[in-house]
C-alpha cells in the first residue's frame, strides 16, 4: 500500500495564479482531511470531507475549496492564491470522523507551496 | 476556544540523554491524545495516542507519555534519545465538541534536535 500520496511535491506560484492539490489513499479509509503547517502554529484544519461526494470547512477554509468526487482523492484548491498560503499542506485520512475518539490519521508527505 | 500548548519551541540534547516534552490542552471534556513525530523531509508519522485506561501509554521507538487529567498534560518521555530522533513533534488532541463531531486540535510543533 501506498498509504497517503500528495501531488505536487513543491509548487511556486505568482499571486492570483490558481492551482489544485492532489490528495490519494488506498486505505479505503471513508474519511479526508486538508491541514496546512506554517512555523509556530502547528497544522490547523483547512476543509474536510467525511465521505465521498461531502465536505465540510475545517479552522482555516477561507481562499480555498474542495472535492471528493472518488472516495479515494480529495483535492484542494487555490482559486487565486495569496502570499499568506504559503504554506506546506498535509493530507490525511482515518477510518472513521474525528467524532470516533479512538480514531488515528494517516498523513501524506506534504506539498510545500510558496507564492510570491 | 480550545487549544494545544507545547512549552518547548526547540530543545537541543547530546546522544542518551533524557528528554521530556510537555503538552497541555485546554479542554474539559472527553478527549484523546497523540504525539506525532515528523523526520526531517518526511510526513508525519502516529507515535502513541491515549484513549483509555491506563494514563502512561507506550509509543514506537522507546517513546511514552503520560495523561495526567488533573493537569490537563500529555508529555512525552523518553529515556535515552539518540540522533535518529532529530525531528519535530506535535501534540494532538481530539476532543469531542458538541454536535459538531471531534476535531484534531495540533500544538505548535517542538524541534528537537540531537547531538551525535
Amino acid at each position: 500500500n501506498a498509504g497517503v500520496t500528495q501531488t505536487p511535491k513543491f509548487r511556486v506560484l505568482k499571486t492570483g495564479q490558481s492551482m489544485t492539490l492532489l490528495c490519494a489513499q488506498d486505505m479505503n479509509h471513508e474519511y479526508m482531511y486538508w491541514y496546512r503547517q506554517d512555523p509556530g502554529m502547528g497544522l490547523r484544519l483547512i476543509h474536510y470531507s467525511v465521505g465521498e461526494g461531502t465536505t465540510a470547512k475545517g479552522e482555516v477554509p477561507d481562499g480555498y475549496n474542495v472535492s471528493r468526487l472518488k472516495k479515494q482523492n480529495f483535492l484542494l484548491g487555490l482559486e487565486s492564491a495569496a502570499p499568506s498560503q504559503t504554506s506546506v499542506y498535509f493530507c490525511a485520512s482515518s477510518y472513521s470522523p474525528m467524532r470516533d475518539l479512538t480514531d488515528t490519521q494517516y498523513f501524506g508527505p506534504g506539498t510545500r507551496l510558496t507564492v510570491l | 476556544a480550545q487549544s494545544v500548548s507545547q512549552h518547548n519551541h526547540h530543545v537541543i540534547l547530546s546522544e542518551a540523554a533524557s528528554l521530556e516534552l510537555g503538552c497541555n490542552y485546554s479542554y474539559g471534556g472527553t478527549v484523546n491524545l497523540f504525539w506525532y513525530v515528523q523526520y526531517p523531509g518526511q510526513h508525519l508519522q502516529l507515535l502513541l495516542k491515549y484513549f483509555s485506561g491506563d494514563p502512561l501509554v507506550k509509543g514506537i521507538k522507546g517513546f511514552e507519555a503520560e495523561f495526567i487529567k488533573s493537569k490537563f498534560s500529555f508529555n512525552l518521555r523518553k529515556p535515552s534519545v539518540q540522533w535518529s530522533d532529530t525531528a519535530e513533534y506535535f501534540c494532538a488532541v481530539n476532543a469531542r465538541i458538541y454536535n459538531q463531531g471531534g476535531k484534531l486540535i495540533f500544538g505548535q510543533g517542538t524541534e528537537l534536535s540531537v547531538k551525535p
